[in-house]
């Protein structure tokens, strides 16, 4: 089975810095994906960024990049010019290719300060 | 971008009782939707998945006879607690799986319910 770790239970970061997101997970597949979702108070589920395993080139959106890591199975999440929008609950989820189930890490609270 | 419901967003129910929660894939067909629990500061579980007609896979641990789960449309899926108690209460999360591109999907969550078992 598919185990996902978030060894950060929080974090903070000051308004325009930049912080980093660790997630390690442990998979026999070859092929999958991995994400980064963003929790707000609201609670809905929003997602910041996608990474499929067979890409080397890691994912870049806006402000959020990762560092994908396939053989050593981490994929932290760097956001650049921390907002205060971005305060949320972070969940880093692992996919399997062929049957889809999503597995989360325990979640990674982050506070941005002004 | 692809749109998912969930009603009602928030229920509370006496202890004994049966409730009910819809999850809808509104601008896309889901052959498959994924029924998630959330306890407070916690990460999503799993409960199990559900597959247009043909029966949930639940995961290990999940009663079946309490969670009951049909997937009857390909944009419907529900959720019953039955002979619900208070440990039930918790956030509940639909997603609906969609094939995004070069035959790669991505699942889209609902907004949650919040479930309350007084």
């Amino acid at each position: 089975a598919q185990t996902v770790t978030q060894s950060q239970p929080e974090m903070s970061v000051q308004e325009a810095e930049t912080v980093t997101l660790s997630c390690t997970y442990d998979t026999s597949e070859n092929n999958y994906y991995l994400f980064w979702y963003k929790q707000p108070p609201s609670r809905q589920m929003i997602l910041v960024i996608r990474q499929e395993a067979y890409k080397q080139q890691n994912a870049t959106e806006n402000r959020f990049s990762v560092n994908f890591q396939k053989a050593a199975k981490s994929f932290s999440l760097k956001i650049s010019d921390s907002q205060l929008g971005d305060t949320a609950m972070y969940f880093c989820a692992f996919m399997n290719y062929n049957n889809n189930d999503m597995r989360f890490g325990a979640g990674t609270r982050l506070t941005v300060k002004p | 971008g692809a749109v998912v419901s969930q009603h009602p967003s928030w229920v509370i129910c006496k202890s004994g009782t049966s409730v009910k929660i819809e999850c809808r894939s509104l601008d896309f067909q889901a052959t498959t939707m994924f029924w998630y629990r959330q306890f407070p500061k916690q990460s999503l579980m799993l409960m199990a998945t559900s597959n247009e007609g043909s029966k949930a896979t639940y995961e290990q641990g999940v009663e079946k006879d309490k969670f009951l789960i049909n997937h009857a449309s390909l944009t419907l899926s529900t959720l019953t607690v039955t002979s619900a108690h208070p440990e039930d209460s918790s956030f509940y999360i639909c997603s609906a799986r969609a094939l995004v591109r070069h035959g790669s999907y991505e699942q889209y969550f609902g907004p949650g319910t919040r479930l309350t078992v007084t």
